[in-house]
Formats: C-alpha cells, structure tokens, sequence
C-alpha cells in the first residue's frame, strides 16, 4: 500500500501564476483533505473533498479551489500566486471506518518568487 | 472557532529526561484531541488520540490524557531519546465528524545524547 502520495514534491513558481498540486488518496479512502503549512507554523485546513464534492471549507480565498475525481484523487489548484502562498501543501486522506484517523502525504513545497 | 494553543519550543532536553508538552485548546461540543509527529524532511504521523474525556492516549512511551475540566490534553515521555527529536503538534478534530482538523503551532524537540 503506497500511502498517500503527493505530486510533485517541489515546485517554484512566479508571482501571478497559477499552480495544481496533486493527491492520492491511501487505498480504501474516499475523503481527501488539504491543509497549507507555512514555515514554522502549524498545518491550516484549506478545504476538504468527499464525494467528488467540497464539504468543508477553512478561512482561505476563492483563489484556492479544488477537485476531486471518481477514483478519490484529488487536485489543490491555486490562482494568482502570491508570495505568502509559498509554504508546504498536505494533502490527507481518510477512510469511512475511521473518520478520526486521517492519514498525511509528505506534501508539496512550493516557493513563489 | 475551534483553536489549540501549545508551548513554544525549541525544547533542548538531554537523553532520557523526563518530556512534557503543554497543550490546551477551545472548541464547542466534544472534540476528538490528536498529537502528530513530524520528523525532518517526512510528512505528519499521528502520535496519538484521545476521543473522550478523561481518555488516556498512549504509543511509543508517549501518553496525553483528555482533559475537559482543563481543557488540555498535554503530552508526556518519561525518557526520551535521541531518535524522538522532531517537531509535535497538538490538534483537534471537531466533534461534527468530518474531520477537520485544526493544529497548534508545533513544538520543536531536541534531545542531546
């Protein structure tokens, strides 16, 4: 069993572009959820996927938008980079047995310069 | 809204001394309480959970019991090692089920040999 995974491990990108983060759901897991960690801080929840629908949805800007697909994987997508969006990406999984336990992926560094 | 609140680190502590990281949160209902472990360059693992009052989580030689009286929920080692230094961080996950989870700044641990 692979684990959550994410894609691509490190990304640069410019200020004002745009960026898809990817994930892949642990198997047997239907809901995704993703979280942004600036340095030295702790995780923020972005939002979260069950159902190919967004269920919840933490304190950020539309420019944050995402998808889910039928096989669970999912997609962070962010517009209009700014700089403060550089930080480490998590994307989590869980299953519907154990909705307390939500399983992380090593997440995605992305640096806007 | 929900939040976590824990002791600032760095925490320099030398091998088998005794560990305690404080932790308190505020959340409405019964939220289920977490600490995750985050070693360098590797993603969140969780430590250990509690879901009810008065519950003792435990792994590792690491316990932290749910206190709702004190609404805190502090972890504890009796004898750390060189290989525990990492960062932890006290969350919640609140009590509507969808997991959610909301995170306290992290702590950072360094045991000397």
């Amino acid at each position: 069993d692979a684990g959550v995974t994410q894609s691509p491990t490190h990304l640069i990108k410019t200020r004002g572009q745009q960026v898809t983060l990817r994930c892949s759901p642990k198997s047997g897991h239907d809901t995704v959820s993703w979280y942004q960690q600036a340095l030295g801080q702790g995780p923020q929840f972005i939002f979260q996927y069950y159902e190919e629908e967004e269920r919840q949805r933490g304190n950020f800007p539309d420019r944050f938008s995402g998808h889910q697909f039928p096989n669970y994987s999912s997609e962070l997508n962010v517009n209009a980079l700014l700089l403060g969006d550089s930080a480490l990406y998590l994307c989590a999984s869980s299953r519907p047995s154990s909705r307390l336990r939500a399983f992380f992926g090593q997440g995605t560094r992305l640096t806007v310069v | 809204g929900d939040s976590v609140t824990q002791m600032e680190g760095p925490v320099t502590l030398s091998e088998e001394a005794f560990l305690t990281i404080n932790c308190t949160y505020t959340a409405t209902g019964y939220p289920s309480l977490f600490w995750y472990v985050q070693y360098p360059g590797e993603g969140l693992q969780l430590l250990l959970k509690a879901t009810k009052a008065d519950d003792k989580g435990s792994n590792k030689g690491f316990e932290a019991t749910y206190r709702k009286e004190t609404t805190s929920f502090h972890l504890e080692k009796g004898s750390v090692q060189v290989s525990d230094s990492a960062v932890y961080f006290c969350a919640l996950s609140d009590s509507g089920g969808y997991q959610k989870v909301t995170f306290g700044t992290g702590t950072k641990l360094q045991v000397i040999p």
